[in-house]
């Protein structure tokens, strides 16, 4: 059951530079789109998120995409810090009156280099 | 900041033994809900509380598992018997409104002998 898609497990990035992390999902119902970060020891902390009636959200320098055509979205991060290193979930939820459990992927390991 | 609490942090239980794990939600939310983590795999949803009731629930939330609200400030995930494959990281999260941002805890980590 892999409606929600992290391919990458791990990125490195040099700070200052942009940090892409990617995330695919199968399913249609999807109405909602979020991107948690995660800390050792500490639970998803909420990042971002965005409608599906939306192509874009922008958060000082967290900007989300979505393609819905492609069943896709992305997070980028410029400039990259240290201080974003960390796992970052990408979640979903469905278009269903009353439901908001989160469908979650795997999750993609950060590193910002100094 | 408020934030969500959850102890134990690390719980360890012999199989077949009954554990109660127990969070604290952030105070004026209305909306509670139980992830789990097993290690190296995906965070997954268990189960969603709101008005003294399960709104929904996924197929792991089986006849084994309970959750309870006994008083204003506590949300429990009770797991009757354990079994080794229940050993993850469990996830309260709590949110302020149905489609609000859900706002998690650090976790507690159980361990089944």
């Amino acid at each position: 059951d892999q409606q929600v898609k992290q391919n990458s497990p791990s990125l490195s990035v040099q700070e200052g530079r942009i940090s892409i992390l990617n995330c695919d999902y199968t399913n249609s119902m999807f109405d909602y789109f979020l991107w948690y970060k995660k800390y050792p020891a500490e639970g998803p902390t909420f990042l971002i998120s965005i409608s599906s009636i939306k192509d874009k959200n922008e958060d000082g320098r967290f900007t989300v995409f979505l393609n819905k055509s492609a069943k896709h979205l992305s997070l980028h991060i410029v400039p990259s810090q240290p201080g974003d290193s960390a796992v970052y979930f990408c979640a979903a939820r469905l278009d269903q009156t009353g439901a908001n459990n989160l469908f979650f992927g795997t999750g993609t390991r950060l590193t910002v280099i100094p | 900041e408020p934030e969500v609490t959850q102890t134990p942090s690390h719980q360890v239980t012999q199989m077949g033994q009954e554990v109660i794990l127990r969070c604290v939600p952030i105070s004026n939310h209305l909306y509670f809900y139980w992830y789990r983590q097993i290690l190296g795999q995906k965070v997954e949803f268990l189960v969603s509380f709101y008005n003294n009731e399960i709104s929904e629930k996924s197929e792991i939330f089986d006849d084994q598992f309970s959750v309870e609200r006994p008083d204003g400030s506590n949300f429990t995930l009770k797991i009757r018997s354990t079994k080794l494959e229940d050993s993850a990281m469990y996830f309260c999260a709590s949110s302020g409104g149905l489609y609000n941002e859900q706002f998690f805890g650090p976790g507690t980590r159980l361990t089944v002998l």
